[in-house]
């Protein structure tokens, strides 16, 4: 198992840019999903691709978007950054098809919108 | 729609003494699951311990045990033992069994930041 890593860890940008956060998932996992984490909260779920498709979205505007590859790589793109932005943006991989499968969560994109 | 409820935004314990940690949820569903995660400075969310609803025996993990209350909706943990390793931010969070679309999908809490005192 190599777990699941996230680059870049920390990145700065001006409201309006765009950015793109990427991620590894743990090899065989076939679902990732990404979460908003903002400061001294509990994280909040922006959405999951399963099989390069995204299946799932919680409440979460169209310009944040993403990608699955198959090589287990994905990725988050948010257009139009606001400052209510900047967060904390973990990634988490896991297997469906397993029952109470549980989530192997990345160490996170520190994201500070200026 | 599914809440978590962490009550206790902070909590502090003596090493080598026990603490527990509340969690309520809301559901209307049956089937679903319930997770503690663990954050620490590091920022990795770590899996603590896992129960399935549908399992009436509360979860166990070394010195991490939970009190799960179905029908009172109340899913605490149990510190028992503490060290200072255990000091980090802790997580409830409720997966729902439903779909497949729920997967990757946890709803957490607002968290309780654990001080461990040595």
């Amino acid at each position: 198992e190599t777990g699941v890593t996230q680059s870049p860890t920390h990145l700065i940008k001006t409201r309006g840019q765009q950015v793109t956060l990427r991620c590894s998932s743990q090899s065989g996992h076939n679902t990732v999903s990404w979460y908003q984490q903002a400061l001294g909260q509990g994280p909040q779920f922006i959405f999951q691709y399963y099989r390069e498709e995204e299946n799932g979205r919680g409440n979460f505007p169209p310009r944040f978007s993403g990608l699955q590859f198959p090589n287990y790589s994905s990725e988050l793109n948010v257009n139009a950054l606001e400052l209510d932005d900047s967060a904390l943006y973990l990634c988490a991989s896991t297997y469906q098809g397993s029952g109470a499968n549980v989530l192997t969560f990345g160490a996170g994109s520190r994201l500070t919108v200026l | 729609a599914q809440t978590v409820t962490q009550s206790q935004p902070e909590m502090s314990v003596q090493e080598a003494e026990t603490v527990t940690l509340s969690c309520t949820y809301d559901t209307s569903e049956s089937d679903y699951y319930l997770f503690w995660y663990k954050q620490p400075p590091s920022r990795q969310m770590i899996l603590v311990i896992r129960q399935e609803a549908y399992k009436q025996q509360n979860a166990t993990e070394n010195r991490f045990s939970v009190n799960f209350q179905k029908a009172a909706k109340s899913f605490s943990l149990k510190i028992s033992d503490s060290q200072l390793g255990d000091a980090a931010m802790y997580f409830c969070a409720y997966r729902s069994a439903r779909w497949s679309s729920n997967t990757g999908k946890l709803i957490f809490g607002q968290g309780t930041t654990l001080q461990v005192k040595p």
